[in-house]
């Protein structure tokens, strides 16, 4: 009964390789995100979907891509990966968008990219 | 000046003491305001929100907002070694209304 799940949990590449990751979630939301934790755990905001339209893309290199098939999916593909890259990526989602209160965002377990 | 502040830390305080968690933030636009707990090699969990000037209570924890000093904090008290974690100060950006996260303060609890 998992709530947000990502996969793969670890990720270990080369550099200059083409990864992706997925997300699924089942709390009938109609938000989702991808987050990047970098090694001092600063969490930061890349993109972000409401009913599949992107509508946050934070200034993040055009070699990271999102898709969205559905409101309960949220897939980033990363082609040419650099050391750089490493880091946690969170899958989040929540509830409405644009309104003064939010729902809280709900995590996904992370995927701990390692590039060499 | 980053959006959101928090010190890094670690805070640490003996168990049953009070911790006060502080942050602050740079958009007085904001309205929504967040604290995540992180445990060491997992997710953000929530552990309370806020949207109106002054406390608001939940067991332990009580969550503090002055809107006027851009200003949130956390206490929380009877503290527990199973405290011991990360504590995200998140604001939901008046602007932008993307939910900007502070960098985390450590939280140690000490038996």
């Amino acid at each position: 009964d998992t709530a947000v799940s990502q996969t793969p949990k670890y990720l270990v590449t080369q550099m200059g390789n083409d990864k992706s990751i997925k997300c699924e979630q089942n709390l009938g939301h109609d938000t989702m995100y991808w987050y990047k934790q970098d090694s001092k755990k600063f969490l930061k905001i890349m993109f972000s979907y409401n009913n599949k339209e992107l509508i946050i893309n934070e200034t993040v290199p055009n070699r990271f891509s999102p898709k969205s098939p559905d409101k309960a999916h949220l897939n980033l593909h990363i082609n040419s990966l650099e050391l750089g890259d490493s880091a946690v990526y969170f899958c989040a989602s929540s509830q409405g968008w644009g309104g003064m209160y939010n729902s809280p965002l709900h995590f996904g377990n992370g995927t701990r990219l390692t590039v060499t | 000046q980053k959006e959101v502040e928090q010190n890094s830390g670690p805070l640490s305080v003996p168990e049953g003491a009070i911790a006060s968690l502080n942050c602050t933030y740079s958009d007085r636009g904001s309205q929504s305001f967040f604290w995540y707990r992180q445990y060491s090699g997992k997710s953000p969990e929530l552990i309370m929100f806020i949207y109106s000037n002054g406390d608001k209570e939940d067991g332990r924890f009580t969550a503090q907002l002055n809107k006027a000093s851009q200003y949130v904090s956390l206490l929380i008290r009877d503290s527990q070694p199973s405290d011991s974690a990360t504590y995200l100060c998140a604001v939901k950006s008046g602007n932008t209304g993307k939910l900007i996260f502070g960098q985390g303060t450590t939280l140690q609890v000490k038996p």
